[in-house]
């Protein structure tokens, strides 16, 4: 079983929509969760963050996290073509023999928003 | 500020030969990683430092990988001999020590590919 699971898309859209992104974790142990955007040919890059049950909001962008079901979603509203791009979902887990933990990303969902 | 640099961006070799990939991290980032991320994949840790310490380095297959941090800054990522498994993009990120966010700051990416 894997660490991070997502629905590998592809996620399409139309302008002006909520996008929605889930993401499921084995570990109930997990503490910290991201998600990190990736456009085509270029490196991942930190959108949100999230730490405690609930909803966390930033601009168009809201996360959240229900550690009960092991689940962390995305929303993005008012969908813009320049949306467009993977979503990783990464989960910090402690391990034996790693201080801090370590960072598992989910495969990423691919979105596609069409003007 | 710079960001993570890389070196080279594409490299192309045939199976059995050796390869190494440079990185450069964020000026006063301890924290290196190096992450392997196949396609239509998530990145996948293949070690961490903590200035010239390999902290997390259990997912690197040292029968043919080997890295190095001379000096607690560049880094080198090797592969000998190469096989055509090891076909990828080699990510390297940086982060500043003992930050709890799961920010990394990723470099462009090395993309290998063994013929």
């Amino acid at each position: 079983q894997k660490e991070v699971e997502q629905n590998s898309g592809p996620l399409s859209v139309p302008e002006g929509a909520i996008a929605s992104l889930n993401c499921t974790y084995s570990d109930r142990g997990s503490q910290s969760f991201f998600w990190y955007r990736q456009y085509s040919g270029k490196s991942p890059e930190l959108i949100m963050s999230i730490y405690s049950n609930g909803d966390k909001e930033d601009g168009r962008f809201t996360a959240q996290l229900n550690k009960a079901s092991q689940y962390v979603s995305l929303l993005i509203r008012d969908s813009q073509p320049s949306d467009s791009a993977t979503y990783l979902c990464a989960v910090r887990k402690l391990v034996r023999g790693s201080t801090l933990g370590r960072l598992y990303f989910g495969r990423g969902t691919q979105l596609t928003v069409w003007p | 500020e710079a960001g993570v640099v890389q070196s080279p961006r594409y490299k192309i070799i045939e199976k059995k030969q050796p390869v190494a990939f440079w990185c450069n991290p964020i000026s006063g980032h301890n924290t290196l990683y190096w992450y392997l991320q196949n396609l239509g994949q998530g990145p996948e840790l293949l070690i961490r430092y903590e200035n010239e310490e390999a902290v997390d380095d259990s997912q690197l297959p040292k029968d043919r990988f080997s890295a190095e941090r001379l000096k607690g800054v560049d880094s080198t990522l090797k592969i000998q001999p190469a096989e055509l498994g090891d076909s990828a993009v080699y990510l390297c990120a940086s982060s500043p020590s003992l930050l709890e966010s799961g920010e990394l700051f990723f470099g462009e990416g090395s993309r290998l590919t063994v013929l």
